[in-house]
């Protein structure tokens, strides 16, 4: 089945303990993003994934890092997670431009 | 920043009744996509419309654009229950790239 993955679902966390939310599809589409949805703001985009080690800032990059070291995988850090980081985050991929974008379920994430 | 902003922001509605949501951009793009979300879900799309094309229907849904008024409408016709969810309107520019802005999008429910 052609799914996009993302670990942990839920995860409740200190300020300045360092995290991963893991990413992964079976698609092997090239570009990859994340994305962060708040109420009332709908999703804004973090950073996205032009293919392997081809990286580049969406409109909230600030306090996150993302590596591409493989195709299928497209982890999210969080450094020093800080309270304005609690909300719920979406990994997605497309085979390009002009193709949809398939969704993963999402992880919700509280930092306190 | 956010681009697409949907109009209205929330929509009550009959079973039976058309649902027409609306969504304004402001730089050029290079196509426009619709996404439904169930309440907390994952996002699920609906259809890309390109900055070439007009008008695309798939099934009960029928999107158009008219890229001089930066502006695109999604319609549902013959709604259901089952289409009680948030639309998103979300656009990628027409500069290349992977960037992909999301509006705030449309709280639509459908009455039983």
């Amino acid at each position: 089945e052609a799914q996009v993955t993302q670990n942990p679902r839920y995860l409740i966390t200190v300020t300045g303990k360092k995290l991963t939310v893991t990413c992964s599809q079976n698609m092997n589409h090239e570009y990859m993003s994340w994305y962060r949805q708040d109420p009332g703001l709908g999703l804004r985009q973090i950073y996205y994934s032009m293919n392997v080690e081809v990286t580049d800032k969406g409109d909230v990059p600030e306090g996150y890092k993302v590596s591409r070291k493989e195709k299928r995988n497209f982890p999210l850090i969080l450094e020093s997670p800080s309270p304005n980081q609690t909300s719920l985050y979406f990994c997605a991929s497309r085979q390009g431009q002009d193709n949809e974008q398939f969704f993963g379920p999402g992880t919700r994430l509280t930092v306190l | 920043s956010q681009q697409g902003e949907e109009d209205p922001q929330a929509l009550s509605i009959q079973e039976g009744e058309n649902a027409t949501m609306n969504c304004s951009y402001k730089t050029s793009i290079n196509n426009l996509q619709w996404y439904r979300q169930n309440s907390g879900r994952g996002l699920v799309h609906l259809i890309l419309i390109r900055s070439n094309e007009r008008e695309k229907h798939s099934g009960r849904l029928r999107v158009t654009l008219d890229t001089s008024k930066k502006s695109s409408s999604l319609l549902i016709t013959a709604s259901r229950a089952a289409d009680t969810a948030s639309y998103f309107c979300a656009t990628g520019p027409n500069t290349g790239g992977f960037k992909t802005i999301f509006g705030a999008g449309t709280r639509l429910f459908v009455k039983a």
